[in-house]
This record gives structure tokens, sequence and C-alpha cells, in this order.
């Protein structure tokens, strides 16, 4: 079964400390990744598709990578209102997103 | 109104009432999905529909019940739930169902309480 996880569980830094949240996968082929960035009570709010091994793709701060088996969100001089939970998820290649159960990022001033 | 809209926004029912959630999305779309979120929980699939047709029911209990009247336009029936149900329900879209381009915009969620 495919399944997705996310590390670390929960991220504090402080502001302007750069850092990277990861996302693993366990699928029989790669096809594709999103990321979508969730603040409390609120649904998740689309970020990035990346489409295939080696890709990049930038937002202001965020960063995202993607290799056969895991993707990477760069955050470089995160600010608080970077502060949210972001999540991970594979089009499974059905109708099916499977997600990962998200990083809770923090950053302090 | 723009992009995916959820009424109402708090829900707080007993196990005995009937209640209707209600998601309507303004994109064009022709996929439309409910998902749960709990704590702790990565978020679950529950229904999609495709041009108003039920593609998929991902072993939802019956005592949640989708209609999709039209692809703008999709509810959740909800009867004689227990506590567990307590939850984020979330509506999203796409503009097909499936793949890795399409990707699925969600609404701000209905917060439900079961007491």
């Amino acid at each position: 079964e495919d399944q997705v996880t996310q590390s670390p569980e929960a991220l504090r830094l402080q502001e302007g400390e750069s850092s990277s949240l990861n996302c693993s996968y366990t699928v029989s082929g790669l096809r594709g990744l999103f990321w979508y960035r969730q603040d409390p009570g609120k649904g998740p709010e689309f970020l990035f598709t990346l489409y295939s091994a080696g890709e990049e793709k930038e937002k202001e701060r965020l960063k995202a990578t993607l290799t056969k088996k895991e993707s990477f969100l760069h955050i470089t001089a995160p600010k608080p209102e970077d502060s949210a939970t972001y999540l991970c998820a594979d089009p499974s290649g059905t109708d099916k997103l499977i997600f990962g159960t998200g990083t809770r990022l923090q950053v302090f001033p | 109104e723009t992009g995916v809209t959820q009424t109402p926004r708090h829900l707080v029912m007993g196990m005995t009432n009937k209640k209707s959630l209600k998601c309507e999305q303004h994109l064009g779309h022709n996929a439309m999905y409910w998902y749960k979120q709990s704590a702790k929980k990565p978020l679950e699939l529950m229904f999609v529909y495709n041009f108003k047709e039920q593609t998929e029911n991902n072993s939802v209990p019956s005592r949640f019940s989708p209609e999709c009247p039209n692809s703008s336009h999709l509810f959740l029936h909800l009867h004689t739930l227990q506590p567990e149900d307590s939850a984020l329900y979330l509506c999203a879209s796409s503009q097909d169902p499936g793949g890795a381009y399409n990707e699925q915009f969600f609404g701000p969620g209905t917060r439900l309480t079961v007491l």
C-alpha cells in the first residue's frame, strides 16, 4: 500500500534560521508530488506540484525538490508568518491523494 | 465568491440530529471531493465525484451520505453521528479527478462537533 511519511513531526525555528522538511513515499512508480500549507482551522492551500525526479520549484522563501524516493521543502530565512503545517501528498494514479501527517512549523521572532 | 466555499464553518450536533454540509466551487472544475481531517491523522478521502457521478466511496459509514446535484455543488448529509465523527470536514475540487496534473483546491472546512 502506498504510504507518505513526513518528518519531523514538529519544527521550531528562530526567525532567519533556515531548515528543511522531508516527505518520503513508498510508491510503485513516481507520479509526482504536491505540497500544501495549512493554517490552523483552515483548509490546505496549494503550494507546488513536482512532476519528476530532479525537478525544483520556488515560491518566496520556499523551495521544493524531488528525488525518486523523497521530496524536501527548504525554507530559507523563515519569518513568523511562515508558521503553519506543511503537508505533502502523492497523487497515487487513481482519484486519491495520499497525504502525510504533516510537519508543524513554528517560527519565532 | 471565489475558490471553494463551505458552510457552515462550525457545527455542533447531537447524535440524533440530521444536518447537511454544503460546498460550492467557483473554479469551473469537474471533480469534487470530501475529506475528513482528525487530529494527528492524515487527511482521509471520503468521496469523489466526477461530473456529478460518484467515482469513489472510501468505505465510509452510511451515516454519511453525499449528494452532488451538479459539478459546482456538493453536499454531505449527516445523521445519527457518533462522537468519534467530530473532525474538520474539507471539500476540494480539481479540474479532473486524479493524477499529478490535477491539483486539488480546498475550502476552509467545517469544524464538526458531535455531542
